[in-house]
């Protein structure tokens, strides 16, 4: 089983609410991403989670907080948000971070959250 | 820091025909791999093919294969047989185990169009 899930699919959310998106792997995977992705454009990275700790903040600002709680499970709290935050959000996952054997460990993406941001 | 280039921002093919998309990168490091990667209209993004650095052989992957130019930083994706699944856009990504650890850099993506 290759699969990531992303819920919801969609979300609205008014500029004063407090939201959240929700990441689940079972594939044993110790790395997992946040990428945003605005309309015919790539996925910008914002957050890496290597065992379970953060590795990298793409200096995303802190209206986007993320929770990595287990190791199957990658949280992004959303709060005070702005029309532009509205886009496709991704999350991907990897088995580790870095490489093996000379191969870099392939991350799986799931479907994403289009989230509106009114 | 690392670019990628994709000069074509939108390609089309007959089906069964063939089709080749470009990328070019820019770097100073010498370790590294490239991806390329599609999305479909239903948004999840999957792996096509990747290329190690190191590897002087071009990767395949079925009708999937890449004209890999070190030299030139080169990394072209062909696509032989073009199947109407094939519709998407494609991305050209590059990654560093030298600086940026897990970091992808990605083109700004090729959509391709596939027609009857």
């Amino acid at each position: 089983d290759t699969e990531v899930t992303q819920t919801p699919k969609h979300l609205v959310m008014g500029m004063t609410n407090k939201k959240s998106l929700k990441c689940e792997q079972h594939m044993g995977h110790r790395a997992m991403y946040w990428y945003k992705q605005k309309a015919k454009k790539p996925p910008e990275l914002m957050f890496v989670y290597s065992y379970e700790k953060l590795s990298i903040n793409e200096s995303v600002p802190s209206r986007f907080s993320p929770e990595c709680p287990n190791s199957s499970l990658l949280n992004l709290h959303l709060h005070a948000l702005q029309p532009e935050d509205s886009a496709l959000y991704l999350c991907a996952s990897s088995q580790r971070p870095g490489t093996s054997g000379g191969a870099p460990y392939e991350q799986y993406f799931g479907p994403g959250t289009r989230l509106t941001v009114t | 820091a690392q670019t990628v280039t994709q000069s074509q921002p939108e390609m089309s093919v007959q089906e069964a025909e063939t089709v080749t998309l470009s990328c070019t990168y820019d770097t100073s490091e010498s370790d590294y791999y490239l991806f390329w990667y599609k999305q479909p209209p239903s948004r999840q993004m999957i792996l096509v093919i990747r290329q190690e650095a190191y590897k002087q052989q071009n990767a395949t992957e079925n009708r999937f294969s890449v004209n890999f130019q070190k030299a030139a930083k080169s990394f072209s994706l062909k696509i032989s047989d073009s199947q109407l699944g094939d519709a998407a856009m494609y991305f050209c990504a590059y990654r560093s185990e030298e600086t940026s650890g897990s970091r992808l850099t990605f083109g700004e993506g090729t959509q391709l169009t596939v027609n009857p």
